[in-house]
């Protein structure tokens, strides 16, 4: 069954440096998504993504935060000058379209820990 | 703003029991998710629904949307059900999914 794929599993990095973080959504699915889970707290929106541009982003997704589809497969999520607080975990999400009806399939996430 | 509210935060079980979780919503929405995440962090989506009530083998999510409330069941739990469960709307306008805090649900032999 096809899955979304989420890399590196763990990323730890120091404050101020900057990170990636790849997806590669389902091969068919058009819409893509990021969204984090600080520790303890419930699931937050951060932006989604259609027709190589970003449909919808939340307050959190702010000036330090980019998100590019640089080949046919890859959905990056990059995190310019990373704080402390931008430790969490960040789920990727591929739809087939954005419409209602159609679920959203969300990868393993990948834990970023900032020190 | 759209409220997502869960109930219980916590609930534990004997094996074999029927297990009810509640969500409840505050605005208009196109569909309601319920998802799965287990102790490794990762989600699995259970069931997507804008009406009525879907089944999958032992799990059950009706949603009435005039009251703006859905519920998962799940009949004879099992403690491989231990995990938690949360409910995500789809705003009428937008693709974001607003998720609630979640259940905590834990199945004892």
């Amino acid at each position: 069954e096809p899955e979304v794929t989420q890399t590196p599993s763990h990323q730890v990095t120091q404050m101020g440096q900057e990170v990636i973080l790849r997806c590669v959504p389902i091969s068919n699915h058009l819409y893509f998504y990021w969204y984090r889970q600080i520790l303890g707290q419930k699931v937050e929106f951060l932006v989604s993504f259609y027709n190589n541009e970003i449909s919808e982003k939340s307050e959190i997704f702010d000036d330090q935060f980019s998100v590019e589809r640089p080949d046919g497969s890859n959905f990056t999520l990059k995190i310019r000058s990373t704080k402390l607080e931008d430790s969490a975990m960040y789920f990727c999400a591929s739809s087939l379209l954005g419409l209602a009806g159609l679920e959203q399939f969300f990868g393993p996430g990948t834990r970023l820990t900032v020190l | 703003k759209n409220e997502v509210e869960q109930s219980p935060q916590n609930l534990t079980a004997q094996e074999g029991e029927f297990i009810t979780i509640n969500c409840s919503y505050s605005v208009g929405i196109s569909a309601l998710h319920w998802l799965q995440q287990h102790p490794g962090g990762g989600i699995v989506s259970l069931f997507m629904l804008s009406s009525g009530k879907k089944k999958h083998g032992r799990l059950i999510a009706t949603i009435n949307i005039q009251e703006k409330h859905s519920s998962l069941h799940i009949t004879a739990s099992h403690p491989r059900d231990s995990a938690v469960y949360i409910c995500a709307v789809k705003e009428t306008s937008g693709s974001r999914l607003t998720f609630g805090e979640g259940t905590q649900l834990t199945v004892n032999p």
